[in-house]
């Protein structure tokens, strides 16, 4: 199976800060790579698909990124709706396989 | 814009089957992929498995010898059955959908919120 590592996993933040996360994943998956966003109680919620579109109707302060087998999902400027925990996961071979989760929680 | 529901009982015996329902509103089945996904108390996200709506199904190793997934069109319907549960399987479990040229480009744009189900006896 792909391993997904995600890091951090968690941090805390300030709204109007820039949060980065990263995912990394064992093996190449050419940019097959999505990233979603889970309220607890909620339907998670997919942000990011291609490792950099955004999702039709997902704010542009989301942004994703590659470079070789490292992603990183970007959010600039967090808003209070952003405070969430968020996944990325392979679709390059199956399984398909989620990193552990980033927790983004007020400071 | 699709609504994914899924239902089934709370709690299962240990050694019985596990089954749930997701119920599609909103939208057709034909041309997405639907997976189950599963995330246990305190844990990540695991696939289970999806099934493509000509009735191909792909699902993962670690359960493959105890899952089905299957479609019903006439109730727009996506089904999942777990055999013999035990406490490992305890866990909330997502009904999603998948949509994609191909499995590999493949991403989760819809979800249902969830259904919690407890192995206990």
């Amino acid at each position: 199976d792909i391993q997904m590592t995600q890091s951090p996993s968690s941090l805390s933040a300030s709204i109007g800060d820039r949060v980065t996360i990263t995912c990394r994943a064992s093996q190449n998956i050419n940019t097959y790579l999505n990233w979603y966003q889970h309220k607890r109680g909620k339907a998670p919620k997919l942000l990011i698909f291609s490792a950099s579109t955004l999702q039709d109707g997902v704010p542009s302060r989301f942004s994703g990124s590659a470079s070789g087998t490292v992603f990183t999902l970007t959010i600039n400027s967090l808003q209070p709706d952003d405070f969430a925990t968020y996944y990325c996961q392979q679709s390059y071979d199956r399984p398909w396989t989620f990193g552990q989760g980033t927790n983004v929680d007020i400071k | 814009q699709v609504q994914l529901q899924e239902s089934g009982p709370g709690m299962v015996k240990p050694s019985e089957t596990l089954s749930l329902t997701c119920t599609i509103s909103g939208g057709s089945i034909n041309g997405y992929y639907w997976s189950w996904i599963r995330q246990p108390p305190g844990k990540g996200l695991e696939w289970i498995g999806y099934i493509y709506y000509s009735g191909t199904t792909n699902y993962n190793p670690s359960l493959e010898s105890r899952v089905t997934i299957s479609l019903d069109t006439s109730q727009n319907q996506v089904s999942l059955t777990l055999d013999s549960v035990t406490a490992a399987d305890s866990a909330l479990y997502f009904c999603t959908r998948g949509v994609g040229h191909a499995w590999f480009e493949s991403r989760l744009d819809s979800w249902g919120q969830g259904t919690l189900v407890t192995v206990s006896s």
